[in-house]
């Protein structure tokens, strides 16, 4: 168990919809990560928040957005969903002392769009 | 921009037989580097980690990887496959971070590892 918690861990809804997923850090872990895997993608980093303030932005489209909250819990919207958005989304959070590089991961949001 | 290649996407090995998984990386900065492993409908889990140091580093279940900077490589290895090494792997890299905000590792697209008995 690795300490970061997401909901829900699957999810299937329709083209055109809006869904929210859900992520929890590991406690005293300030940094959280969204990243996409798909068969064809891979696993592509979406965005960071540090602290409640985006770090860093990957591959994300205008589409989907993130916040993160207060009390460090953070949740990714997709919107206006297609086909293509049909995936594994992880969360994960890095330690305070960010330097040492490591990730810790949730178990994933599986997005089912039909 | 930083990238990784991981060299054959599928790779299979006899129980007992050596586990050689490819990784090389593109970086402009001297990199971290990592590989991840991913079980079936699990997350992923760190295996090991090279920062700064000694180039051979030892991970979790007897894998080891060694950071060759001339050659861009950072390959993963094992002596003996078990049938629970079957799985998919993942080589990632990032540069220092700055602070202590940390950031966003770049993954290859990974290979999956079979393993017969």
């Amino acid at each position: 168990d690795s300490g970061v918690t997401q909901t829900p861990k699957h999810l299937i809804t329709a083209t055109g919809q809006r869904v929210t997923l859900r992520c929890s850090p590991r406690s005293g872990d300030l940094s959280v990560y969204w990243y996409q895997q798909s068969l064809d993608q891979g696993l592509q980093f979406l965005i960071q928040y540090y602290n409640g303030e985006e770090r860093a932005k990957g591959n994300i489209l205008e589409r989907f957005s993130a916040q993160q909250f207060p009390d460090l819990h953070s949740e990714l919207n997709l919107s206006s969903l297609e086909l293509g958005d049909s995936a594994l989304y992880f969360c994960a959070s890095s330690p305070r002392t960010g330097r040492t590089g490591e990730l810790f991961f949730g178990e994933g949001s599986r997005l089912t769009v039909l | 921009a930083q990238s990784v290649t991981q060299l054959g996407s599928h790779v299979s090995v006899s129980e007992g037989a050596l586990v050689l998984l490819r990784c090389n990386y593109s970086s402009s900065v001297p990199p971290y580097l990592f590989w991840y492993v991913q079980y079936p409908n699990q997350g992923l889990q760190l295996l090991l980690k090279y920062t700064t140091g000694a180039t051979l580093v030892k991970g979790i279940n007897g894998f080891e990887a060694e950071f060759k900077k001339s050659e861009t490589s950072f390959h993963l290895t094992k002596p003996s496959a078990h049938m629970s090494d079957a799985a998919e792997y993942f080589c990632a890299v990032s540069s220092p971070a700055s602070n202590q905000a940390g950031t966003a590792l770049i993954f290859g697209k990974g290979t999956t590892l079979s393993v017969s008995s």
